[in-house]
């Protein structure tokens, strides 16, 4: 089954506190991206890449970090979390045409 | 001001309606355009996409795109209670992978 996988679900984690959330996909899509989603703003691109070892900024990159070391894997790195990233966070992957994104389950993640 | 203008709504229908959601943009560089339906606590799934102008037909589900007017819709007809989601358009520029995304639409089908 066509798969994005991330990890954790669910997340409560302090301000300060350098902490990841893993992103794998099964379909050897060349291109992965991570999304955050906030009320009233809809989803928005943190990072983006397009193939392993190419990264690049999206719309709202700031405070976030990414790695494209294998194909499947695309982790993003927070590493010193504030409050104002307390989002609903999506991974999301495609074949190469942006036209069609599968998304993960996505990860609720809140700063304190 | 957004490049993507979406009515969050509510919108609550009874079983059977027609459904019309509805999207406006400012800029005219988009090109690729579609429709994600997001269910409570899950990822966006793609439901339909259509490229500038026109219509696209699927089953139930009927897009819209007037670029004259910077306005795209989505139609469903014989709403179903299964149909109760988020409807988020999205859009594209040619030559650009990121898709810019409306705030999204809470449409709740009531049996």
């Amino acid at each position: 089954e066509a798969q994005v996988t991330q990890n954790p679900r669910y997340l409560i984690t302090v301000t300060g506190k350098k902490l990841t959330v893993t992103c794998s996909q099964n379909m050897n899509h060349e291109y992965m991206s991570w999304y955050r989603q906030d009320p009233g703003l809809g989803l928005r691109q943190i990072y983006y890449s397009m193939n392993v070892e190419v990264t690049d900024k999206g719309d709202v990159p700031e405070g976030y970090k990414v790695s494209r070391k294998e194909k499947r894997n695309f982790p993003l790195i927070l590493e010193s979390p504030s409050p104002n990233q307390t989002s609903l966070y999506f991974c999301a992957s495609s074949p190469g045409t942006e036209n069609t994104i599968y998304f993960g389950e996505g990860s609720w993640l809140t700063v304190v | 001001q957004k490049e993507v203008e979406q009515d969050p709504g509510p919108l609550s229908v009874p079983e059977g309606a027609i459904v019309s959601l509805n999207c406006t943009y400012s800029n005219s560089a988009f090109q690729y355009f579609m429709w994600y339906r997001q269910y409570s606590r899950k990822g966006p799934e793609l439901l339909m996409y259509t490229y500038s102008s026109g219509n696209k037909e699927d089953g139930r589900f009927t897009a819209q795109v007037d670029k004259s007017s910077k306005y795209i819709s989505l139609f469903i007809r014989d709403s179903q209670p299964s149909d109760s989601a988020t409807y988020l358009c999205a859009m594209k520029r040619t030559g650009r992978r990121a898709l810019t995304f409306g705030s999204g639409t809470r449409l709740q089908v009531q049996p």
